[in-house]
């Protein structure tokens, strides 16, 4: 999955602690969605944004959970209070323009998030 | 909200056989997409779909944009070890930029 870079690869926190996940787009691209995968599940959607705007978070839990997409470095994922249910798989996905207009959305290698 | 039922859940097939699956789903899409997950990685586009009744290739990889803009098939000619994996269908509606996911196939190649 060149292109897309995600970091940390995976992540460790306690109950009660903060977990920010950071997401660099592809090259060129504008627009930036997280998606969230339990196991042996597939992906599901939680925020789109653009530079500076976040477009859509229907996906996103009301509390704990916070997305932004500065002028200035990477998308980040915010998660505060983790509890036990976040652990889970982390995707970040990019793509040059609306999804809808030929811009398919690539994908980064995911964040695994761990809950002790 | 919308679904993609995604079949079947899992397959077993022998080296050089020929694989389908598919997504089916009571709501309309205005694109497909078909990606590979490996254990450990995000997914990687395979093949994406825009117009109904689109049929396209990868390689070894055919899918279809169902005529009733409600479902689409994967096709994998040939199978051979390294296709071993998830494969996702995922497609957007008109209004949503997000994607909506199947549940996966799990698919694995026997020597």
């Amino acid at each position: 999955n060149a292109g897309v870079m995600q970091n940390p690869r995976h992540l460790v926190r306690r109950r009660g602690q903060e977990a920010r996940l950071r997401c660099s787009p592809m090259k060129g691209h504008s627009h930036v969605y997280w998606y969230r995968q339990l196991p042996e599940e597939g992906l599901k959607f939680m925020v789109y944004l653009q530079k500076e705007n976040i477009i859509d978070e229907s996906g996103m839990p009301k509390e704990r959970f916070s997305a932004e997409f500065p002028k200035e470095g990477p998308s980040i994922l915010r998660i505060q209070q983790v509890v036990r249910g976040d652990s889970a798989a982390y995707f970040c996905a990019s793509s040059p323009q609306r999804s809808t207009d030929r811009g398919p959305q690539h994908f980064g290698d995911g964040t695994r998030l761990s809950i002790l | 909200g919308q679904q993609l039922n995604q079949s079947p859940q899992s397959m077993f097939i022998q080296e050089g056989e020929d694989v389908s699956m598919n997504c089916t789903s009571s709501s309309i899409f205005n694109t497909w997409l078909w990606y590979k997950q490996d254990p450990g990685e995000g997914p990687v586009l395979l093949i994406a779909l825009y117009k109904a009744g689109e049929l396209t290739s990868n390689g070894r990889l055919t899918a279809q944009f169902g005529i009733t803009r409600k479902d689409s098939f994967l096709n994998i000619s040939a199978s051979i070890p390294s296709d071993v994996g998830i494969y996702f269908c995922a497609a957007t509606s008109g209004s949503a930029r997000q994607l909506t996911f199947g549940s996966g196939t799990q698919l694995t190649v026997l020597p």
